[in-house]
């Protein structure tokens, strides 16, 4: 069956360390993957969006990177300041108009 | 960036009464909406896909003639839950491309989404 695995534990760091947050998924084969930032009772604000034939993409202090082999992303955030503290989605475009969600990452920065 | 406006942000109805909810797109005409719904902790969920001047597309088991969807205009798709029971709460979330923009057009602008809690 198709999966979209993120860490359901909330990841907790300190102020200005990388926080890096996973996303995996099976029996998909997504054209692009993207990152979003969920706040409590809002909607979903796009950050990144890396396509299957990139390794990496840059944006501030963001790095995404997308491994088709391995089938998975990894989302860095460095220099992490409490205003980051948020719910993380990945979403894999298999096609032009859907997005397919993963149930997000919680992070939880301390001061 | 292009914004979507969601109203109301959030609504408490008795069970068997009807909700609207409407989506709007402020800077930009959307051909196409999204509608999705999330459960507490939980991913979105694509309910639908709101194609302006012709039928919703729905996804696999969710009834469409309990979340009508109508798409009038390039600007606006609304969202209504008919006969709301309390299963239907939930955080119902519009979103919309910007076909306009030619670089990263894949991205999706969202909604600041609807609270529904059916009594």
């Amino acid at each position: 069956s198709q999966k979209i695995e993120q860490n359901s534990e909330a990841l907790n760091i300190q102020e200005g360390k990388t926080a890096t947050l996973t996303c995996n998924y099976t029996n998909y084969s997504p054209a692009y993957l993207q990152w979003y930032r969920q706040d409590p009772g809002r909607g979903p604000v796009f950050l990144l969006l890396i396509r299957e034939n990139e390794k990496e993409k840059r944006k501030e202090r963001l790095k995404v990177t997308f491994d088709t082999t391995l089938k998975q992303s990894l989302f860095h955030i460095t220099a992490s300041q409490p205003a980051d503290s948020a719910t993380y989605l990945c979403a894999l475009g298999t096609g032009f108009q859907k997005l397919v969600f993963g149930t997000g990452t919680r992070l939880l920065v301390s001061p | 960036g292009a914004v979507v406006s969601q109203h109301p942000s959030w609504v408490i109805c008795k069970s068997g009464t009807s909700v609207k909810i409407e989506c709007r797109s402020l800077d930009f005409q959307a051909t196409t909406m999204f509608w999705y719904r999330q459960f507490p902790k939980q991913s979105l969920m694509l309910m639908a896909t709101s194609n302006e001047g012709s039928k919703a597309t729905y996804e696999q088991g969710v009834e469409k003639d309990k979340f009508l969807i109508n798409h009038a205009s390039l600007t606006l798709s609304t969202l209504t839950v008919t006969s709301a029971h309390p299963e239907d709460s939930s955080f119902y979330i519009c979103s919309a491309r910007d076909r306009g923009r030619t670089a990263t057009n894949e991205k999706l602008f969202f909604g600041s989404g609807t609270q529904l809690s059916v009594l």
